[in-house]
């Protein structure tokens, strides 16, 4: 069967740097997706990669293995409003998105 | 108005009603989506509208009935639910299924079955 594994949530302090990781199995691959969903929001897209290596875009960094099947989200100067749940998801052969379940990021002061 | 708009935005509803969700896209896409997203589980996909074409419909019950009149406007009927299907039902929409597009979502409904 198809799988992404992500930590259940994650806590990190104000100003500093934390990694969320992603790791998959699925049928085929044409790229990882992150998004970030505020409670009681909608998802809006961070990145995307399809080729392996790392994506910078502003304080958001996303690196992807394709070999290896991993994938981390590296948030740097952290700041309150990144608290938030971070989804990881793979689009297969079928170009269907397989979700993870979602990391909850916590931010203290 | 821009992006993707759901209404309502929370719905409680006993098991014997009827009732349907609302989805628009403004950003001139052609691919829609309905998924289920229940707490700590990961994004269900529903179904797939591609140029108002139903393309998947992941083995969902009957008792979820999709509509997609054109491409802006995505219907999800509802009739005769159960206590796990209180969930929030998210509305999303790409450039197209078969490409490598980004889904865009809407905010969307808190549904409550009681």
């Amino acid at each position: 069967g198809q799988n992404i594994d992500q930590p259940t949530e994650m806590t990190a302090t104000e100003g500093a740097i934390v990694q969320i990781n992603c790791t998959y199995q699925t049928s085929g691959f044409n790229g990882l997706f992150w998004y970030q969903q505020h409670a009681g929001e909608a998802p809006t897209f961070l990145s995307y990669n399809v080729l392996d290596g790392l994506e910078e875009k502003g304080r958001f960094s996303s690196f992807l293995s394709r070999s290896k099947g991993y994938s981390y989200l590296l948030l740097k100067e952290l700041q309150m409003k990144d608290s938030a749940s971070y989804l990881c998801a793979v689009r297969d052969s079928n170009y269907q998105l397989i979700w993870g379940a979602g990391t909850k990021l916590i931010i203290k002061p | 108005e821009t992006g993707v708009t759901q209404t309502p935005r929370h719905l409680v509803m006993g098991m014997t009603n009827k009732k349907s969700l609302k989805c628009e896209q403004h950003l001139g896409h052609n691919a829609m989506y309905w998924y289920k997203q229940s707490a700590k589980k990961p994004l269900e996909l529903m179904f797939v509208y591609n140029f108002k074409e139903q393309t998947e419909n992941n083995s969902v019950p009957s008792r979820f009935s999709p509509e997609c009149p054109n491409s802006s406007h995505l219907f999800l009927h509802l009739h005769t639910l159960q206590p796990e299907d209180s969930a929030l039902y998210l509305c999303a929409s790409s450039q197209a299924h078969e490409a490598t597009d980004t889904q865009y979502f809407g905010p969307g409904t808190r549904l409550t079955v009681l």
